[in-house]
């Protein structure tokens, strides 16, 4: 991909359950943010990491950085049919001025 | 009130024609984008405006051409529609990096 990668592209769990998407991107950064998109609408901006900060938490998501493979998780506890979307990375550099989304992974949580 | 707002929602043309998106955003931003979504869903970045100012333009084809009458509004025109721009365009804003997105126009070119 030119954008970045996430794995897997698609994730299908039963409710309770947690998920875990993982993304690379491919320069330098400063800030990683993860988004999520319900079908037919726009992203949502859910949490956002700094170059500096490994480790973040959002009641239930947490997110880790890892600079040095260029690499960030995204995880989802005790997952609800509700968090059925799609979820992408954004890599995002201050001096480019622009974020750059992965290819997103989707999500299906099965009541 | 919706914080990122695009107009239409749905857009069916034929190939040729030529037309236009539009976006409105009420949350103060200095910069605004556009943003493609193919049918695979890989999102790209199209143009970025800072101010007014076109800050990125990704080798996007000269058919395309945003135009920022103030730093609220950023418009997308499309000339000489082809098939391939057959996609979901959103617009999004910011001023921290974090995004606020609108809800996207879907175009369909026959």
């Amino acid at each position: 991909s030119q954008q970045g990668e996430e794995d897997p592209q698609a994730l299908s769990i039963q409710e309770g359950e947690n998920a875990t998407m993982n993304c690379s991107y491919k320069t330098s950064i400063n800030n990683l943010q993860w988004y999520r998109q319900n079908s037919g609408r726009g992203l949502v901006h859910l949490i956002l990491i700094r170059s500096n900060e490994r480790e973040k938490h959002s009641g239930r998501l947490r997110v880790t950085l890892d600079t040095s493979k260029k690499s960030s998780s995204l995880l989802i506890t005790a997952s609800r049919a509700a968090d059925t979307a799609s979820y992408f990375c954004s890599s995002h550099n201050t001096n480019a001025g622009k974020s750059t989304f992965g290819d997103g992974t989707t999500l299906t949580v099965k009541p | 009130d919706t914080a990122v707002s695009q107009t239409p929602k749905y857009l069916v043309t034929q190939m040729g024609n030529d037309k236009s998106i539009k976006c409105e955003q009420n949350l103060g931003h200095d910069t605004m984008y556009w943003y493609k979504q193919d049918s695979k869903k890989f999102l790209k970045i199209m143009f970025s405006y800072n101010n007014k100012e076109l800050i990125i333009n990704e080798t996007v084809p000269n058919r395309f051409s945003p135009k920022s009458p103030d730093k609220a509004h950023l418009n997308l025109h499309i000339n000489s529609l082809e098939l391939g721009d057959s996609a979901v365009y959103f617009c999004a804003s910011t001023s921290t990096g974090e995004l606020f997105f609108g809800e996207g126009s879907r175009l369909t070119v026959l």
